[in-house]
């Protein structure tokens, strides 16, 4: 079983619609979680960092539920410019904050 | 303020060959992770160099080594390519337990043929 777990999509999208995405993580222990962008052939950058209590930036929304090992982020209003991978990403060791990537959800946003 | 700088961006060598990649990480940061990934997945880490030592290692064979310099820059040298070698190698840095808050280069595109 992989230690993070997200569906590739891709989604397809119209602009303006509601899109979420969901990730499952294996290790209980895990302390620290995220949600990175990916545009094509370009580096990772954070998106989000997901709290227990769900925590909101603008459009994004992201719910972490620890019982379930569960992480979401929700887009709302999508823009043609949200097109990109959204990698759903979990901090595998508290002593080197070594990161454990899923294999990301690709996004595509249309007119 | 310079970002996470990789050198070179992109790079092609043969099977068997060796390559050495470069990382100069963001300004105050002290600690520097290696990433490969291949085309449609996602980053898998490789190592993470801190106070010039290896501190933390993923599963990747010994044909896989790095170096961090005092001035935090480091290198990633790959030995023996084959042609699985081929990917994306990203660069990391951060500030030592910095809640996994880290800073990517751009990468190098390594091709092996």
């Amino acid at each position: 079983r992989k230690e993070v777990e997200q569906d590739p999509g891709p989604f397809n999208v119209p602009e303006g619609a509601t899109v979420a995405f969901n990730c499952t993580y294996s290790n209980s222990a895990s302390q620290s979680f995220f949600w990175y962008r990916q545009d094509c052939r370009k580096e990772p950058k954070l998106l989000m960092s997901v709290y227990s209590s769900g925590n909101e930036d603008g459009r994004f929304t992201a719910q972490l539920n620890r019982a379930s090992q569960y992480i979401s982020l929700l887009i709302r209003d999508s823009k043609l410019s949200d097109s990109a991978t959204y990698l759903c990403v979990v901090n595998g060791d508290l002593r080197t904050d070594k990161l454990i990537f899923g294999t990301g959800t690709r996004l595509q946003v249309f007119p | 303020d310079a970002g996470v700088t990789q050198s070179p961006t992109h790079l092609i060598k043969t099977r068997g060959q060796q390559v050495t990649l470069r990382c100069s990480p963001k300004s105050g940061h002290d600690t520097v992770s290696w990433y490969q990934q291949a085309l449609g997945q996602g980053p898998q880490f490789i190592f993470q160099y801190y106070e010039e030592e290896e501190r933390q290692r993923g599963n990747f064979p010994d044909r896989f080594s790095g170096h961090q310099y005092p001035n935090y820059s480091s290198e990633l040298n790959v030995n023996a390519l084959l042609l699985g070698d081929s990917a994306l190698y990203l660069c990391a840095s951060s500030l030592d337990r910095g809640q996994g808050h880290q800073y990517f280069g751009s990468g190098t595109r390594l091709t092996v043929v």
